[in-house]
Parts: C-alpha cells; structure tokens; sequence
C-alpha cells in the first residue's frame, strides 16, 4: 500500500512533555516536509529535508526538532519550548527537483492540555 | 515581503460556477498551486500553472497572469462535495511553497 504515513491521527499531551509525530513515505521521494495548519492561516513551513542526514529550518522552526536518517522517515518532535503547540501537523513529500508538486500525509492534531 | 492573498470565505449554490481568486507577491516565481482541502483533512493537489494561460481539467480550471500576479481557479457545475477549503501556493525563488491562508467555499442547494 503505497503512501505517506503520519499518526496518531489524534494526539493529546500535558504541557511541558516532548513529543514525537511520525512521518513515514514509501513514494521514494527526495524531499520531505512539516508544516504546521492553525484555523484561518496558511500552512507555515517548520522543517524540510531534501536529502537523508540533511535538513533545514523553514519559517517557524523555533521549539520544534527533527531528523533524517532514513529516506522514508522524517520524525518531528515538538519540544517544550514550543509556546502553542496546539495545532494541525501536516508531512509533505516531494522530488528535490524544480518542479515540485507536494503530497501529503493525513497529518495529526495535536492537542497539548 | 511574501504574501499571498485569498477570499476567506466564498458561497454559491449546487450545479452553478464559482470563481476563487489569488493574487500573489514573491520572492521569484515557479509555478502556482492550488489545493483542496476538506475539513481535517490533508491537501490535495488540483492543477499547477507556470505559463499565462488557462488550464482545464475537467470541472476545475485555472489561470495565471504572472505580469499582474494573479490566479484564479473555475469551478463548474458545482457539486455538494466541492464544499473544502481551496489553498492557493506560489513556488519561490528558493523552491520553496508559499501559502495562501484559504478560501471555504460553501455549496448550497
């Protein structure tokens, strides 16, 4: 079955805990992508790796860390010292290429009480 | 700067035509996006634009002017399930999306 992984779908945390959402893709794409989804926003670019062991921050990385050992994985963990986590995570996947046509997972929301 | 500017919200009645708007300032251009988006779900893809023009498919259809920074996508003989969010996004200099916030269109009967 082919496709972009994320889960839970659902996800609930106290505040002050780390936590980690998964992100797994089997398209064998290059290029792979977190955004973060807050009601009447745009999506905001948190991290994007374009090749394993290699990655870089995009608009809003601050309190959020991730990972790219593997090319089918790109974990994102969001860490206490992001002030709103609360959120709708989405994981995108793409060809490191110009054209560059994002597929999406079917994301998490977060929710830290 | 970037910015993209959207409709927040759009309505129009079952089998008729609705127009969504975007109107872009970037850093560079690469190709318009547009993506639809039903409530808590992923984004999915709907056309790419990079030339001036008009590209149909099927229902849906978009245009882009690059010269006044605009799109716009076409909905034809609208169906209950085309109510979703429709995301515009404008590839930068960097290669890079950039997102519009959104327009809800709601379908009535």
């Amino acid at each position: 079955d082919g496709g972009i992984t994320q889960s839970p779908k659902y996800l609930f945390r106290k505040e002050g805990q780390n936590v980690t959402l998964s992100c797994e893709q089997n398209l064998n794409h290059d290029a792979m992508y977190w955004y973060r989804q807050d009601p009447g926003q745009g999506l905001r670019l948190i991290y994007y790796s374009q090749i394993v062991n290699d990655f870089q921050k995009g608009d809003i990385a601050e309190g959020y860390s991730v990972s790219r050992e593997k090319k089918e994985s790109f974990p994102l963990t969001v860490t206490s010292a992001q002030k709103n986590p609360t959120a709708f995570y989405l994981c995108a996947v793409g060809a490191a290429s110009d054209y560059n046509e994002q597929f999406f997972g079917p994301g998490t929301r977060l929710t830290v009480l | 700067g970037q910015n993209i500017d959207q409709p927040t919200e759009m309505t129009a009645t079952e089998g008729a035509i609705v127009q969504i708007n975007c109107t872009y300032q970037t850093s560079g251009f690469n190709g318009l996006f547009w993506y639809q988006q039903h409530a808590g779900e992923a984004p999915t893809f709907l056309s790419y634009n990079v030339l001036d023009g008009l590209e149909e498919k099927g229902r849906f259809s978009s245009f882009l002017s690059r010269s006044k920074g605009y799109s716009y996508l076409l909905l034809k003989e609208l169906q209950m399930k085309d109510s979703a969010s429709y995301l515009c996004a404008v590839m930068d200099s960097n290669y890079q999306l950039i997102w519009g916030a959104g327009t809800k269109l709601i379908i009535k009967p």
